[in-house]
């Protein structure tokens, strides 16, 4: 079945560390996304991509990092300029169709 | 820029009962689209809507594309327990590259 994706689950983080989630989609869809989630406040944009080797900035872009060398793929780094990374993060990617569809979710906390 | 005002951000319902939502905008949107949370999952598209005025069914979910363009329900009847969850409205930014702009979300909480 068709879908995205999102690796690890779970992931733990160290003061100054940087640490990179995957996104890994096999609809054949051209647009993805990183969504960042936290309590009572929806999704925020942090960065997103329309075509292979190309993306932009979203709405909190600081202390994050992506790449897109391939289409399927659209890995996102929190690096340590993110003061704040505790968060859910979620990937999305869209085709010729209307809304979204998510991955289910890495759960990134700070220990 | 574009923003989407969800409400109530969160309810707690006895099961059984009818669930009401709204999302509203200062913005026109041309499309309105609903998705569900549930815990430690991404969210799932439940309905979209596409014109002023539409009214669309999804089993006992039901959501209305408002007349002024500007705000969309979503109803609920008869909630059972996998009703819980967080309820999302969005909708396509402007400005094109398929971004979608989120409201807060609606959690809903069901007593059994």
């Amino acid at each position: 079945d068709g879908g995205i994706t999102q690796s690890p689950k779970y992931l733990f983080r160290k003061e100054g560390q940087n640490v990179t989630l995957s996104c890994e989609q096999n609809l054949n869809h051209d647009a993805m996304y990183w969504y960042r989630q936290d309590p009572g406040q929806g999704l925020r944009l942090i960065y997103y991509s329309q075509i292979v080797n190309d993306f932009q900035k979203g709405d909190i872009a600081e202390g994050y990092s992506v790449s897109r060398e391939k289409k399927e793929s659209f890995p996102l780094t929190v690096t340590s300029a993110q003061k704040n990374p505790t968060a859910f993060y979620l990937c999305a990617s869209i085709g010729t169709g209307i809304g979204y569809t998510f991955g289910s979710g890495t759960r990134l906390t700070v220990v | 820029g574009q923003q989407l005002n969800q409400s109530p951000q969160s309810m707690f319902i006895q099961e059984g009962e009818d669930v009401s939502m709204n999302c509203t905008s200062s913005s026109i949107f041309n499309t309105w689209l609903w998705y569900k949370q549930e815990p430690g999952e991404g969210p799932v598209l439940l309905i979209a809507l596409y014109k002023a005025g539409e009214l669309t069914s999804n089993g006992r979910l039901t959501a209305q594309f408002g007349i002024t363009r500007k705000d969309s329900f979503l109803n609920i009847s008869a909630s059972i327990p996998s009703d819980v969850g967080i309820y999302f409205c969005a909708g396509p930014m402007i400005q094109g590259a398929q971004k979608l702009v989120f409201g807060q979300g609606t959690r809903l909480t069901i007593n059994p």
